[in-house]
């Protein structure tokens, strides 16, 4: 069975500051990742996504993840945090060809001090 | 482009009764999924349609029931509303499962907050 591990639920940087949200995940097979941002009240937006193309994938509004299959692990890193940034983010992984199930960690609630 | 668009954007019901979300899938897709997220947690798949078809499901009871129109719209009906199945619904459209790039990318619409009393 497929599972995501968001490792932290609460992370705080202040503005500036390097972001890091940890994603592990089990998968009998290689999976395809996922990170989304979710902000208060909205619905989830597709931050970046893993396809087998790359292992460093670069997705919107600065951020990026490395896929490791070594460590089983999809990290979610940004270089410089912005007050803007602030937000929940949900690692998903989905087997391929799985009828459309992905399986969500329990989110990462970002805090951006000034 | 059109994103995805449900309605209504709140709901509040009484415990018993049923309740009909709708969504509308992005131009150009013709799958859509259904997610739960209770608070604090991680959306929990519902199920998903393709071709008007239900093409996987979740671990919810048959009170969760859903249909999709040839307009790939779709509604999520659930009966005998109990206080637990208060949450934020959301509705995620994709291509055709297996195309684009295969990795059937989903793409969520703004939710729609039931609450039950």
């Amino acid at each position: 069975a497929q599972s995501v591990t968001q490792l932290g639920s609460h992370v705080s940087v202040s503005e500036g500051a390097l972001v890091l949200l940890r994603c592990n995940y089990s998968s009998s097979v290689p999976p395809y990742l996922f990170w989304y941002v979710q902000y208060p009240n909205q619905g989830l937006q597709l931050l970046l996504k893993y396809t087998s193309a790359a292992t460093l994938v670069k997705g919107i509004n600065g951020f990026e993840a490395e896929f490791k299959k070594s460590e089983t692990s999809f990290h979610l890193t940004k270089p410089s945090a912005h007050m803007s940034d602030a937000a929940e983010y949900f690692c998903a992984v989905i087997k391929p060809s799985n009828t459309g199930k992905l399986i969500f960690g329990q989110g990462t609630t970002l805090q951006v001090k000034p | 482009e059109t994103g995805v668009t449900q309605s209504p954007t709140h709901l509040i019901k009484t415990r018993g009764q049923q309740v009909t979300l709708r969504c509308s899938s992005q131009s150009g897709h013709n799958t859509v999924s259904w997610y739960q997220q209770a608070l604090g947690q991680g959306p929990q798949f519902i199920f998903q349609y393709y071709r008007e078809e239900e093409n996987g499901r979740g671990n919810f009871p048959p009170r969760f029931s859903g249909l999709q129109f040839p307009n790939y719209s779709s509604e999520l009906n659930v009966n005998a509303l109990e206080l637990d199945d208060s949450a934020l619904y959301l509705c995620a459209s994709s291509l055709v499962p297996g195309e684009g790039d295969g990795t059937d990318t989903q793409y969520f619409g703004p939710g729609t907050r039931l609450t039950v009393l």
